[in-house]
């Protein structure tokens, strides 16, 4: 069984401030552990990906996510938010053995970047 | 490279009535699913094709529900006897690769139920 929690549906920061979206899992096997960000009226769009290589992983945009298993957290930062990053973002989990089908996801944080 | 694409983008029907949904994958993706987001969540596994071959079914695909992958080509999933509840956003996936979760999303399909 594999789950996520994301804390926090909606997260505000001022441009240039730094981005932290949270995502703690729960997993019964080694995970895979990925962000999906979602702009208005596009599709879900892979962020990032963590498959037990460096634990620390850069994405796109500036963004990045470090896996600790002692926290079994996953959270996301960005250290200066552009306006461009206003979107939802979604932690997702998977077995590091199976298929892609079993991809969970969390409920999504909105994120609002203040002029 | 064109993405994902679905059809339509949005529907509105009455209870009772029946709808169809059509993604068409990446082109040489051999994988796909079908995904479904209701507001305020993430989205939630519906089922699985790999070709033309249907692998797997959550539990939340009620038998109102089919979905057919007849050529390994393009997709559709069909709702039956439309309820109010099954208004929801219906997202289609794609995939090359295997067990990385590496997804390429279409845009979705809205449906409302009213």
């Amino acid at each position: 069984a594999q789950s996520v929690t994301q804390l926090g549906s909606h997260v505000s920061v001022s441009e240039g401030a730094l981005v932290l979206l949270r995502c703690n899992y729960s997993s019964s096997v080694p995970p895979y552990l990925f962000w999906y960000v979602q702009y208005p009226n596009q599709g879900l769009q892979l962020l990032l990906k963590y498959t037990s290589a460096a634990t620390l992983v850069k994405g796109i945009n500036g963004f990045e996510a470090e896996f600790k298993k002692s926290e079994t957290s996953f959270h996301l930062t960005k250290p200066s938010a552009h306006m461009s990053d206003a979107a939802e973002y979604f932690c997702a989990v998977s077995p590091s053995s199976g298929s892609a089908r079993q991809l969970t996801f969390g409920s999504g944080t909105q994120l609002t970047v203040l002029p | 490279d064109t993405g994902v694409s679905q059809d339509p983008r949005h529907k509105i029907t009455k209870r009772g009535q029946n709808v169809t949904f059509r993604c068409d994958p990446i082109s040489e993706h051999n994988r796909l699913y079908w995904y479904r987001q209701t507001l305020g969540q993430g989205p939630e596994f519906l089922t699985y094709f790999q070709n033309e071959a249907q692998l797997e079914k959550s539990r939340l695909l009620s038998d109102r529900f089919s979905a057919e992958r007849p050529k390994g080509s393009f997709s559709t999933l069909e709702i039956q006897r439309t309820e109010q509840g099954d208004s929801a956003m219906y997202l289609c996936a794609s995939s090359s690769k295997p067990n990385t979760g590496e997804l390429f999303f279409g845009e979705g399909s809205r449906l409302t139920v009213l």
